[in-house]
């Protein structure tokens, strides 16, 4: 059953701690996005990678880090840098990274504790 | 610079009748556009795609939409809302350049009513 799957569903984090938001893909997709969606606004771009072993900032990338070591893995950290971390993250995937049908995971509602 | 504007945060119709999404854009290039729907606590899910061919682009579970350069347009529609079309939509416009370059608009929450 190929997809995108990001876990967990739910993340709570305390003040001055770094977590990290998972996202595997079987879907042999170059590309991997992440995304943050806030109410009432569209979804914001964090990072994207276009291949393995390389990534480039989004648009809101202050406060996050990613890493892509392996294609089907994109993991996303929050560090304690961002300061308003509760939003709803969304990782996204596309077999290059030419803006072709993006597939998305379920997402991962992060709250502060 | 590319920008969207989804002109209803809120759309309420009734179940079996039409629906209205609007979307207007701007763009420095001949624009690839799109509408994704989300379901609560859910990913997004492509409906339809523009890219420059058919001005009239169908997509899935009966919606499409219609590419109007002259109104920097692109209008989501459905001559017949079900219960289960409940959901928010994006208008999303692409840009030109390497990487991702999607701005998506900020959504339209669709309610249909019995």
């Amino acid at each position: 059953d190929g997809g995108i799957t990001q876990s967990p569903k739910y993340l709570f984090r305390k003040e001055g701690q770094n977590v990290t938001l998972s996202c595997e893909q079987n879907l042999n997709h170059d590309a991997m996005y992440w995304y943050r969606q806030d109410p009432g606004q569209g979804l914001r771009l964090i990072y994207y990678s276009q291949i393995v072993n390389d990534f480039q900032k989004g648009d809101i990338a202050e406060g996050y880090s990613v890493s892509r070591e392996k294609k089907e893995s994109f993991p996303l950290t929050v560090t304690s840098a961002q300061k308003n971390p509760t939003a709803f993250y969304l990782c996204a995937s596309s077999p290059t990274g030419d803006n072709e049908k993006l597939f998305f995971g379920s997402g991962t509602q992060l709250s502060v504790l | 610079a590319q920008s969207v504007t989804q002109l209803d945060s809120h759309v309420s119709v009734s179940e079996g009748t039409p629906v209205l999404l609007r979307c207007n854009y701007s763009s420095s290039y001949s624009p690839s556009l799109f509408w994704y729907v989300q379901h609560p606590n859910k990913g997004l899910q492509l409906l339809l795609k523009y890219t420059s061919a058919a001005t009239l682009v169908k997509g899935i579970n009966g919606f499409e939409a219609e590419f109007k350069k002259s109104e920097t347009s692109f209008h989501l529609t459905k001559p017949s809302a079900h219960m289960s079309d409940a959901a928010e939509y994006f208008c999303v416009v692409s840009g030109v350049g390497g990487g991702n370059k999607l701005t998506f608009g900020t959504g339209t929450q669709l309610k249909v009513e019995l």
